[in-house]
């Protein structure tokens, strides 16, 4: 099994460009999230989604849009890029066996000129 | 907000001696976990702890929760050079908040 994967691995944008950051999980997990992490920082929240059919904004939603396309996918659309988006990317997902535990994919680096 | 702050930011110690990492959190708790990051990779599960445990051992590594004082600690034992990571606590359920990390480095 792979696992959660993504793409791409890196990313560089210009100021006003779109991109969506795609997200696949082959766990069978309901539950799926994006998260942003700044240097020297934890991960911050931006969107999950408990099950599929279902979104729901984290902490810092603003500037992000997402889409779970169906069980395996979740996707993360940048409309129109900005400096402070920044950052590296990480799609996680979890299953529902009691425990809580994350599963992480390796991340993209995303940077805006 | 982070839910969850670490202590020390950074550690640096050498190889074989024991790491500590705390992890002060703010509200009620049903459990916390502790996750490792490699350089440039995903976050991984080490351990999760419940609310009425106290003390929870898988290898190398035990943590401790004192949720009177809303804190747990995380500690490596016999380090290895191959533990050298940023450390994460989290809290929460369907939605994990995360602490900024500790950073270790183990010296050979």
């Amino acid at each position: 099994n792979a696992g959660v994967t993504q793409t791409p691995k890196f990313q560089v944008l210009k100021t006003g460009q779109s991109m969506t950051l795609q997200c696949a999980q082959d766990m069978n997990h309901n539950s799926m999230y994006w998260y942003r992490q700044d240097p020297g920082m934890g991960l911050r929240l931006i969107y999950y989604s408990a099950s599929e059919g279902t979104t729901d904004k984290g902490e810092v939603p603003n500037g992000y849009n997402v889409s779970r396309l169906n069980k395996r996918e979740f996707s993360l659309r940048l409309e129109s890029a900005a400096p402070s988006q920044t950052s590296v990317y990480f799609c996680a997902s979890r299953g529902e066996a009691g425990n809580n535990e994350q599963f992480f994919g390796p991340g993209t680096r995303l940077t805006v000129l | 907000s982070q839910q969850g702050e670490e202590d020390p930011q950074a550690l640096s110690i050498q190889e074989g001696e024991n790491a500590t990492m705390n992890c002060s959190y703010k509200t009620s708790i049903n459990n916390l976990q502790w996750y490792r990051q490699n350089s440039g990779r995903g976050l991984v599960h080490l351990i999760l702890i419940r609310s009425n445990e106290r003390e929870k051992h898988s290898g190398r590594l035990r943590v401790t929760l004192d949720t009177s004082k809303k804190s747990s600690s995380l500690l490596i034992t016999a380090s290895r050079a191959a533990d050298t990571a940023s450390y994460f606590c989290a809290t929460g359920a369907q939605k994990l908040v995360f602490g900024q990390g500790t950073r270790l480095t183990i010296n050979p």
